[in-house]
């Protein structure tokens, strides 16, 4: 399997603009997690799906934020309009969870957002 | 609320030391530990995972150990190696969802 495949690697945009960032997770896994890394706050998590279904986005910063997952093999988090605040290296990460599994976790590249 | 802990920071030590990183957490309800490894522009990598039930796990030179009564984990690098250099994260598995909580990470640097 290839991995946690996030796209695109690097974005640098203006102010206002509209901002998709995209994620595979990994064949068969059905959990997928949306993390926020910056030097100040480290790793946050926005948001995370189950079996396509958002369990929890209390993480997610304000309604400029969104994300969707309309099948298990496609996920994005979108910021419209964005912010300088935003510019933070963004990970999409796939677990397979059930009551019986380890849940161990696999983190994509990450998608490096710089918002001037 | 559930705070993972990693101290120091930073950590410097010479190629072939013995060293031991802590990650420490206040809520005993846990469903695993895991670590990660973070190079830098990198992702994470998933080093070793311990369930709630296991007490450690090893990896060739790694191995972390997990105490949920003191609410303690260790990740333990035997004959430390340059390429070792890197930022080492715990995070912790709750009971639902598989949501995990990161401590702050420990960056690691191992010199010739």
């Amino acid at each position: 399997d290839a991995g946690v495949i996030q796209s695109p690697r690097h974005e640098v945009t203006e102010m206002g603009q509209e901002v998709t960032l995209r994620c595979k997770p990994i064949s068969g896994h059905n959990s997928l997690f949306w993390y926020r890394q910056t030097m100040m706050r480290g790793l946050e998590l926005l948001i995370y799906f189950n079996n396509n279904v958002p369990i929890d986005d209390s993480g997610m910063p304000e309604d400029r934020f969104s994300a969707k997952m309309p099948n298990a093999s496609f996920s994005t988090l979108k910021i419209q309009p964005s912010e300088p605040r935003d510019s933070a290296v963004y990970f999409c990460a796939s677990s397979h969870w059930t009551s019986g599994s380890t849940g161990e976790l696999f983190f994509g590249e990450g998608s490096r957002l710089t918002v001037l | 609320k559930q705070e993972v802990t990693q101290i120091p920071a930073a950590l410097s030590v010479p190629e072939g030391e013995n060293l031991v990183l802590n990650c420490s957490f206040t809520d005993s309800a846990i469903y695993n530990l895991q670590w990660f490894r973070q190079d830098p522009g990198k992702g994470l990598t998933s080093l070793l995972l311990i369930q709630s039930s296991q007490r450690e796990q090893t990896s060739g030179r790694l191995n972390a150990s997990l105490d949920k009564s003191s609410g303690r984990s260790t990740l333990y690098i035997a004959a430390s190696q340059p390429g070792d250099s890197a930022t080492y994260l715990c995070a912790l598995g709750r009971n639902q969802g598989g949501k995990l909580i990161f401590g702050q990470g420990t960056e690691l640097s191992v010199k010739p």
